[in-house]
């Protein structure tokens, strides 16, 4: 099946800081979603990309699909403490409303105060 | 708007026995439901999909039997983990899609199993 490879696995940051993290995948993905898991929690939707080359922003965030539409990345800029937590990809093959997610393996988010 | 949510959050149960997860969309109607279960410090990885008023369909390597999965409503589905076993233990959390949407899934909080 698709497989998704997220790094970095786990980045230390002081406040204040911008943070990048990146997807990349071997196939092509229709769509790309951005969530963040808090301990004990499901995952929220942050960010949703549709488009190939699509750049978008929610607040401090900004996550772009790549042109090939085999990678994504997400941004965080100016990092607070509330931003710890992990960080998921997850790309959709089809278009349809049955299309299944495939998620990366999260990237763990540590800001320092 | 789109919050699901999970009953219960957390439950504890002896070998053998079954447990059932609830899981909710509050707000808005979803034809499709997902079950997923997530160990510690990895990713998640989908059980099955649920469709109101069909079978559920199941993940390679997901047993069927031992995983029930019920999709009564555009508002509910279910997950009974049968004859549970200590490697059953694990974060199952559901996500439900919007009758509207295509590809976005929105999560509930998770419930944690333990099998004592």
């Amino acid at each position: 099946g698709q497989q998704l490879n997220q790094s970095p696995q786990s980045m230390f940051i002081q406040e204040g800081e911008d943070v990048s993290m990146n997807c990349t995948s071997s196939s092509i993905f229709n769509t790309w979603l951005w969530y963040k898991q808090d301990p004990g929690e499901g995952p929220v939707l942050l960010i949703a990309l549709y488009k190939a080359g699509e750049l978008t922003s929610n607040g401090r965030l900004t996550a772009q699909f790549g042109i090939t539409r085999k990678d994504s990345f997400l941004n965080i800029s100016a990092s607070i403490p509330s931003d710890v937590g992990i960080y998921f990809c997850a790309g959709a093959e089809g278009e349809t409303s049955g299309s299944r997610l495939t998620f990366g393996e999260g990237t763990q988010l540590t800001v320092n105060p | 708007g789109a919050v699901v949510s999970q009953h219960p959050s957390w439950v504890i149960c002896k070998s053998g026995t079954s447990v059932k997860i609830e899981c909710r969309s509050l707000d808005f109607q979803a034809t499709t439901m997902f079950w997923y279960r997530q160990f510690p410090k990895q990713s998640l990885m989908l059980m099955a999909t649920s469709n109101e008023g069909s079978k559920a369909t199941y993940e390679q390597g997901v047993e069927k039997d031992k995983f029930l999965i019920n999709h009564a409503s555009l508002t509910l589905s279910t997950l009974t983990v049968t004859s549970a076993h200590p490697e059953d233990s694990s974060f199952y959390i559901c996500s439900a899609r919007d009758l509207g949407e295509v590809i976005e899934q929105y999560f509930g909080p998770g419930t944690r199993l333990t099998v004592t």
